[in-house]
């Protein structure tokens, strides 16, 4: 069972167009990531998120860290093809005993054609 | 130019004969990890350590071991690789990590691992 949950796995689409990825939880996390990667190449850190209800953008990317700390959302607007790539969220448990644990999504493959 | 370095980048091996992928980082980061990805399954986190002789058990730390005797190496070894163990293994470090720490990850290129 994944602790964190992230939809949808797949996603392609147009230039232009607009998309959500998802990051869901049972579980609150003290504060979570979004990383990109390309293939042949680790994941980039695009973001932290620290507080609920925490909104920060990067350009046409907007990430939303949920109230209760449990869910994050990214927002892509006007997806050009240098977004395509995998995007990753990951997170640390709140109050966990194992400081210093990483968890992280299952990924989203998006690809945005021309 | 500040990276994480592993090798080697790809092995193909047989079951049961050990094997170390290196890691070094130049960044004086206290923490760092090993995660193994798997398609459909993400990152998942083998061992990680805060600092020098301090490591610590991950998600999946069945068939691994690490040490961490200097704060630039973190090597993972593979005392007796099994194909279940065939995956990309990437290496991180960190200035330190934890909690609401917004220090962010630094990843190696991979390395591909098959075991036959």
């Amino acid at each position: 069972t994944q602790l964190l949950e992230q939809s949808p796995q797949f996603l392609s689409i147009q230039e232009g167009e607009n998309l959500t990825v998802y990051c869901n939880s049972s579980s609150v996390f003290s504060s979570l990531q979004w990383y990109r990667q390309e293939p042949g190449e680790g994941p980039v850190l695009l973001v932290t998120v620290v507080t609920g209800g925490e909104v920060k953008k990067l350009k046409r990317l907007t990430f939303q860290f949920g109230d209760a700390r449990k869910d994050s959302s990214l927002h892509i607007t006007a997806a050009q093809p240098g977004d395509t790539g995998l995007y990753l969220c990951a997170g640390f448990l709140a109050g966990g005993t194992s400081y210093g644990k990483l968890t992280f999504g299952q990924g989203t493959i998006l690809t945005v054609h021309p | 130019e500040a990276q994480v370095t592993q090798n080697p980048r790809y092995l193909i091996t047989v079951t049961g004969k050990k094997l170390t992928v290196t890691c070094s980082q130049n960044m004086n980061h206290e923490y760092m990890s090993w995660y193994r990805q798997d398609p459909g399954l993400g990152l998942r986190q083998i061992y990680y350590s805060m600092n020098v002789e301090v490591t610590d058990k991950g998600d999946v730390p069945e068939g691994y071991k690490v040490s961490r005797k200097e704060k630039r190496n973190f090597p993972l070894i593979l005392e007796s690789p099994s194909p279940n163990q065939t995956s990309l293994y990437f290496c991180a470090s960190s200035f330190l990590q934890g909690y609401a720490s917004d220090s962010p990850l630094h990843f190696g290129n991979g390395t591909r691992l098959t075991v036959t």
